[in-house]
């Protein structure tokens, strides 16, 4: 069964304290990786799409890395307006089409 | 483009009531889908289409019923509401066959008393 554990639950930084987010996963051979950005009270917005171990996705100041068994969202010198949850999720071989999730990290950034 | 826009934002319902939940997407997507989320547990599918008149049962399908008439729209009903059911729901749709990447409405945040 597909699986995804996201760590740390929730991250306080100050502003312009880099720091990762990790998203660990067991599937059944990796057709894509995402990650999304949910704001409070909102839908999930798509962030990046990862495929193959050691692509790496970069927007604004969040950069994507992915391994055989991890992915990372690295974020450098955070803002207090990328304080949200970030949420991984797998896409796998089997079945249909189905996204399976993590709980999230819930990031908050403060002046 | 409005992208996927969901209908009613927020719904109290007693137990054993009935609703729809309406999502609506002009992105010309071939596949929708119908999540839950729940604290602590990620989001979860309900049912999912791969195009007009098609639907399937995902991982949480009981109690829920989905239709698909027009390309545009995907309907999510409760027949008889209980309280397990109180969630946010999200409606997504993706074009499909190959391209994986799924867009989320704002949600609707449905109590059930």
């Amino acid at each position: 069964e597909d699986q995804v554990t996201q760590s740390p639950e929730a991250l306080r930084l100050q502003e312009g304290e880099s720091s990762s987010l990790n998203c660990s996963y067991t599937v059944s051979g990796l057709r894509g990786l995402f990650w999304y950005r949910q704001d409070p009270g909102k839908g999930p917005e798509f962030l990046f799409t990862l495929y193959s171990a050691g692509e790496e996705k970069e927007k604004e100041r969040l950069k994507a890395t992915l391994t055989k068994k991890e992915s990372f969202l690295h974020i450098t010198a955070p803002k207090p307006e990328d304080s949200a949850t970030y949420l991984c999720a797998v896409l796998g071989y089997t079945g249909f089409q189905k996204l399976v999730f993590g709980t999230g990290t819930r990031l908050l950034v403060s002046p | 483009n409005a992208g996927v826009t969901q209908t009613p934002k927020f719904r109290v319902l007693k137990t054993g009531q009935s609703m729809t939940l309406l999502c609506a997407q002009d992105m010309n997507h071939e596949y929708m889908y119908w999540y839950r989320q729940d604290p602590g547990m990620g989001l979860r599918l309900i049912h999912y289409s791969v195009g007009e008149g098609t639907t399937a049962k995902g991982e949480v399908p009981d109690g829920y019923n989905v239709s698909r008439l027009k390309k545009q729209n995907f309907l999510l009903g409760l027949e008889s509401a209980a309280p397990s059911q109180t969630s946010v729901y999200f409606c997504a749709s993706s074009y499909g066959q190959g391209n994986y990447e799924q867009y989320f409405g704002p949600g609707t945040r449905l109590t059930v008393t």
